[in-house]
């Protein structure tokens, strides 16, 4: 059954801190894998997105891995901002082919970043 | 620049009324559309997805129907609501293709009482 775990479910941190959460996935065929932020109350954001190909992408702050051998992603959050606060979404696409783009979506990460 | 809409932003139904959201996406053309529902500690489920005008997929069994009259144009509707249809709703677009992103909409919450 193709699935997305996340870890931790939540996480607190001090701004101005670094962290990582973390992906795992058993959707196969693999096509890519994205991390979006959902800041409450809003649709979700694209943050990264890697192909098989791809081991790490990063979007300013945010730098995401991905080892596909082992199926694992993370997320790195470096020098937290209070606006970081944020549900922190692990999406993997599987390759069935065909023109539309079905999305398996983790739980998120609820981040909270305090002063 | 392309942007998506939805309306209305909240919404508050007694059990067994009608429902009828709608999606609209400006800036882009035949993009294809996605109506999913996130309840509170679960992840996107995907309902519906569409790659053109009239051509609606369903991905799972339920009370809800949507239909796309025009090419930018994405309605979710209910003859009678149940209270599990309460969730937060978002519609999403894309150009289409395995590996092009989905932008999705400010979304919709929906309480059924």
């Amino acid at each position: 059954k193709n699935q997305v775990e996340q870890s931790p479910q939540s996480l607190i941190i001090l701004e101005g801190k670094n962290c990582t959460l973390q992906c795992n996935y058993t959707v196969s065929p693999f096509s890519n894998l994205r991390w979006y932020k959902q800041d409450t109350g809003r649709g979700p954001v694209s943050l990264t997105i890697m192909t098989f190909s791809e081991n790490t992408k990063s979007n300013g702050r945010y730098t995401a891995t991905l080892d596909a051998d082992t199926k694992q992603s993370s997320l790195h959050i470096t020098a937290s901002q209070l606006s970081d606060s944020a549900s922190y979404i692990c999406v993997v696409s599987p390759n069935y082919g065909g023109a539309t783009n079905k999305l398996i979506f983790g739980t998120g990460t609820l981040l909270a970043v305090q002063p | 620049s392309q942007t998506i809409h939805q309306w209305p932003a909240t919404l508050v139904q007694p059990v067994g009324s009608p429902l009828s959201l709608e999606c609209t996406v400006e800036g882009t053309s035949n993009p294809n559309l996605y109506w999913y529902r996130q309840a509170a500690g679960r992840g996107l489920q995907l309902l519906f997805y569409s790659v053109g005008i009239g051509q609606i997929s369903s991905e799972v069994p339920q009370n809800l129907s949507a239909s796309r009259p025009q090419d930018r144009q994405f309605i979710l509707s209910s003859k009678k609501l149940l209270l599990s249809d309460s969730g937060f709703y978002l519609c999403a677009w894309s150009r289409g293709g395995r590996t092009d992103t989905q932008y999705f909409g400010p979304g919709t919450r929906l309480t059924v009482l």
